[in-house]
């Protein structure tokens, strides 16, 4: 397993504002994901992290409201960009360990930032 | 766009109770079943993943079986208990291209144990 440290655990924004949530990983991982889970929804995958590229998104998730960097194989950073109540969500990054695509291997979570737009 | 649905939405059982939940996913383009628990305020624990049609897992009390061909997964839990209480969640991944690596989740069933 890894330890997986996610930041901040929870915010409290004003919209129009923009917040950075970083995950780290104590070991180097190819696969790191970002997730949203609104408020009665399902978790959904916002996108790919890539180490020294861009990020790969999702259908209906735009690089310039959710910036990602990925600079290298334990870290990532996810922002939210001029936050509307909408925005308000669980949001978690995840990591697929040890050698291929992760197909066969589950996810490992990070703890999530629980975020809440005034 | 995937439809991965689970039912029931919630449960409350009594302590000692089995129990089981479904998750459904499409039968074509199948790679992988994953299933996971999600405790409030906890991260995301991964149960099973499961890849072939047939496929039983077992994990102390829990269980998971999989059928590809029809679309369908069971999670069983034996004897609940007040620890079991949490959000089950299921995933599903399809094969090859853009589709690899990424998970479609349910939205999970609730689970509560009351003892």
């Amino acid at each position: 397993s890894a330890v997986i440290s996610q930041k901040p655990s929870r915010d409290i924004c004003q919209r129009g504002t923009s917040l950075t949530i970083q995950c780290q990983v104590d070991s180097q991982v190819t696969m790191m994901f970002w997730y949203r889970q609104q408020p009665g929804q399902s978790l959904t995958l916002i996108a790919t992290a890539n180490q020294g590229s861009e990020a790969t998104y999702e259908s209906g998730f735009v690089i310039d409201k959710f910036p990602i960097s990925r600079p290298n194989l334990t870290f990532s950073t996810l922002t939210v960009s001029n936050m509307s109540p909408e925005d308000s969500s669980i949001y978690l990054c995840s990591v697929v360990l040890g050698p291929g695509q992760g197909g066969n291997q589950p996810q490992h979570f990070g703890d999530g930032t629980r975020l809440s737009i005034l | 766009i995937l439809n991965v649905e689970q039912s029931p939405q919630s449960l409350h059982v009594q302590e000692g109770d089995s129990t089981n939940f479904t998750c459904s996913f499409p039968s074509s383009n199948f790679y992988a079943l994953h299933w996971y628990r999600w405790e409030t305020a906890k991260s995301p624990e991964a149960l099973f993943v499961m890849t072939l049609n047939g496929d039983e897992k077992k994990k102390g009390r829990i269980s998971a079986t999989l059928n590809t061909k029809e679309g369908y997964s069971y999670l069983y839990i034996k004897g609940s208990q007040p620890e079991d209480s949490a959000t089950y969640l299921c995933a599903f991944m399809g094969a090859g291209g853009t589709s690899y690596g990424k998970l479609t989740f349910g939205q999970g069933t609730i689970l509560t144990v009351h003892p």
